[in-house]
């Protein structure tokens, strides 16, 4: 079973339009976290959730959203794609504050 | 701002050599250090973590030594494989209560291990 699974694995999109990124994770993590992975394999923090409370990276664009329908999801919405959002993008859970990250495999989204 | 500084970005070893990897950080409010390992295509994993209480960590052919006075910590892998060729990232976490709980990682390493 996968820890913590992302769709699509690819997403090929035109600039301007809107996308969604799904992550679920099943090991019973309190927090979430998303992640984006420059080409340059720059791992830079996007978002965390934890129990309700949301923690925003203020270099982040309100053009991303992330949607938390319980625990064990934490989606990332996207309106008006530009080219410079192309990325991998990483989901991420952890147990609590003392835990290391369990990834998933990514979400590799190029703009196009 | 870059809170973790990693070196070196690309290292090509031998079979059987060891691997360094080096990492500082300049937040005293860091208390929790893990080398991440990512093979193309794929998440970064979790390798090794240290806290701050001890000096260095072992775990098979996987070594962290920490410096806190220095403000640095490296990975060694000793007798390195080809299969051990991967990016590693070393990352920092503050205290609870410090502040954010994120994990910072350095720009990674991209090591190469020839036969």
């Amino acid at each position: 079973d996968t820890a913590v699974s992302q769709t699509p694995k690819y997403l090929v999109t035109q600039m301007g339009n809107d996308k969604s990124i799904k992550c679920e994770q099943n090991l019973g993590h309190d927090t979430m976290y998303w992640y984006k992975q420059d080409s340059k394999k720059f791992l830079k923090i996007m978002f965390s959730y934890n129990n309700k409370e949301l923690i925003i990276n203020e270099t982040v664009p309100n053009r991303f959203s992330p949607k938390s329908p319980d625990k064990a999801h934490l989606n990332l919405h996207i309106n008006s794609l530009e080219l410079g959002d192309s990325a991998v993008y990483f989901c991420a859970s952890s147990q609590d504050l003392n835990d290391g990250y369990t990834f998933g495999s990514g979400t590799r989204l190029t703009v196009v | 701002q870059q809170q973790v500084k990693q070196s070196p970005q690309s290292l090509i070893v031998q079979k059987g050599g060891i691997s360094i990897i080096n990492c500082a950080y300049e937040n005293t409010a860091f208390d929790y250090f893990p080398w991440y390992q990512q093979f193309p295509g794929k998440g970064p994993a979790l390798l090794i973590a240290i806290r701050p209480d001890v000096s260095e960590k072992k775990e098979g052919r996987f070594t962290i030594s920490f410096n806190k006075s220095a403000k640095q910590f490296s990975l060694h892998i000793m007798d390195s494989q080809p299969g051990d060729s991967a990016t590693y990232f070393c990352a920092a976490r503050p205290k609870a209560g410090a502040g954010s709980y994120q994990l910072t990682f350095g720009k990674g390493t991209k090591l190469s291990v020839i036969p």
